[in-house]
């Protein structure tokens, strides 16, 4: 039963560039969420999607940082463009739509942005 | 603006002691509280979770207690291990939300041998 996947594991971009960054759900799940982990801010939500359907968009990153679910086994997260602030682990995470279901997360994507 | 906090930030403890981390909200619409755990170089995974019906949850060497009252959660480790060391999450979620999960700031555990 495979888990969570996401590639790349690691990114360098410069800054200014765009990247794309890919998530594949666990199968079944339909809450799909992305998240960005930073030692001083912690797990920080940056996208919710139930069903496909934008349920949070993470307010202070909307403007550089755009989440789609085009189908229910893959999401992309774009950042464009890249600042060495992004500089963080960006996780994928996905559950059952029941409320008390646990979040599996992905192994992350390590970004650097020089 | 912090919905769900920790502490402390960072934890020292000898192997065999009883380790306590602290949570506590603000939220009073929360109703669900995962705690979550994450080793160095992987990502976090669920260890434990108790919701607003329960006072207590027990798995093994990890209970949480919850005090509604005061909106205060701690995550008790009995005979605290070297492999325990890791970073803690609490999180909280409710109806409201979406059910989306708010995470606190983590505590990092080290058990010395």
């Amino acid at each position: 039963d495979a888990g969570v996947t996401q590639t790349p594991r690691h990114e360098v971009a410069e800054k200014g560039q765009t990247i794309i960054l890919k998530c594949e759900p666990v199968s079944g799940h339909n809450d799909l969420f992305w998240y960005r982990q930073t030692k001083i801010q912690g797990l920080e939500l940056l996208s919710y999607f139930r069903s496909k359907s934008l349920m949070e968009d993470g307010g202070a990153f909307k403007d550089r940082f755009k989440a789609e679910m085009l189908n229910s086994s893959f999401s992309t997260l774009k950042i464009q463009p890249t600042e060495p602030k992004d500089s963080a682990v960006y996780l994928c995470a996905s559950s059952l739509p029941r409320g008390l279901d646990e979040q599996y997360f992905g192994p992350g994507t390590r970004l650097t942005v020089l | 603006q912090q919905q769900v906090r920790q502490s402390p930030q960072s934890l020292t403890v000898w192997e065999g002691e009883t380790t306590i981390l602290n949570c506590s909200y603000e939220d009073s619409t929360f109703d669900y509280f995962p705690w979550y755990r994450q080793f160095p170089g992987k990502s976090p995974a669920l260890l434990i979770a108790i919701s607003l019906v329960s006072n207590k949850k027990e798995d093994g060497r990890f209970t949480i207690f919850f005090n509604k009252r005061e909106k205060k959660l701690s995550l008790h480790i009995t005979d605290s291990q070297p492999g325990d060391s890791a970073t803690y999450f609490c999180a909280a979620s409710g109806s409201s939300g979406s059910w989306q999960l708010i995470f606190g700031s983590g505590t990092q555990l080290t058990v010395m041998p």
